[in-house]
């Protein structure tokens, strides 16, 4: 079945720093890809849709410039949170159009 | 605008008892539903998804779940509940012109089992 896999798993960084994460498709190529941000204790909420080749779109509320969105090939989009602070701390994580597979998650701690 | 609610926010059954998770939406089209589990600090595990056809979907480890269009439900269900089943229950419906497009994620269920 297919396979989403995310890296890193876990990031600890300073308040100020940026921090990049990947999301691949393993074994099938995937054109859009959904970025979701979890708070502890919270449900799931999509932040914005990756699609290879063009911009990314982003959900209300969520500021593109802080989140950035690169979707350079048919398995892999990348989320960079830019200047990161502690209120960016949250679980992050990825599924592919058309799956319905998340991937394992990046749990991110800004100190 | 669509939604799921799922209504429990903590459920405690013992072990080899029957559950059902109990999941509503608001949809205005024909909903895409899934139920996901999500044990601590893990990712996202797809249990089961319907589409169309058959209202009564068959999941991974045991679970079914039922579509019931009248009452705009997708209730999760196990005959037989495991220790390794504590975790958390998230019900979904996919909200874009795709089926897998955009999750509206329920608040989630977490489930305890007693021994």
């Amino acid at each position: 079945g297919a396979v989403v896999s995310q890296h890193p798993s876990r990031v600890i960084c300073k308040s100020g720093t940026s921090v990049k994460i990947e999301c691949r498709s393993l074994d099938f190529q995937a054109t859009t890809m959904f970025w979701y941000r979890q708070f502890p204790k919270q449900s799931l909420m999509l932040m914005a849709t990756s699609n290879e080749g063009s911009k990314a779109t982003y959900e209300q509320g969520v500021e593109k410039d802080k989140f950035l969105i690169n979707h350079a090939s048919l398995t892999l989009s990348t989320l960079t949170v830019t200047s990161a602070h502690p209120e960016d701390s949250s679980f992050y994580i990825c599924s592919a159009r058309g799956s319905g597979v998340f991937g394992p998650g990046t749990r991110l701690t800004v100190l | 605008a669509q939604s799921v609610t799922q209504p429990d926010i903590h459920i405690t059954v013992s072990e080899g008892a029957s559950l059902e998770l109990r999941c509503n939406y608001s949809y205005g089209a024909t909903p895409y539903l899934f139920w996901y589990v999500q044990s601590p600090g893990q990712g996202l595990q797809l249990l089961l998804k319907y589409f169309s056809g058959d209202t009564l979907v068959q999941g991974i480890k045991g679970f079914e779940a039922e579509f019931k269009r009248s009452q705009s439900s997708f209730n999760l269900r196990k005959p037989s509940v495991h220790w390794s089943d504590a975790a958390e229950y998230f019900c979904a419906v996919g909200a874009g012109s795709y089926n897998t497009d955009k999750l509206i994620f329920g608040t989630g269920t977490r489930l305890q089992v007693f021994p």
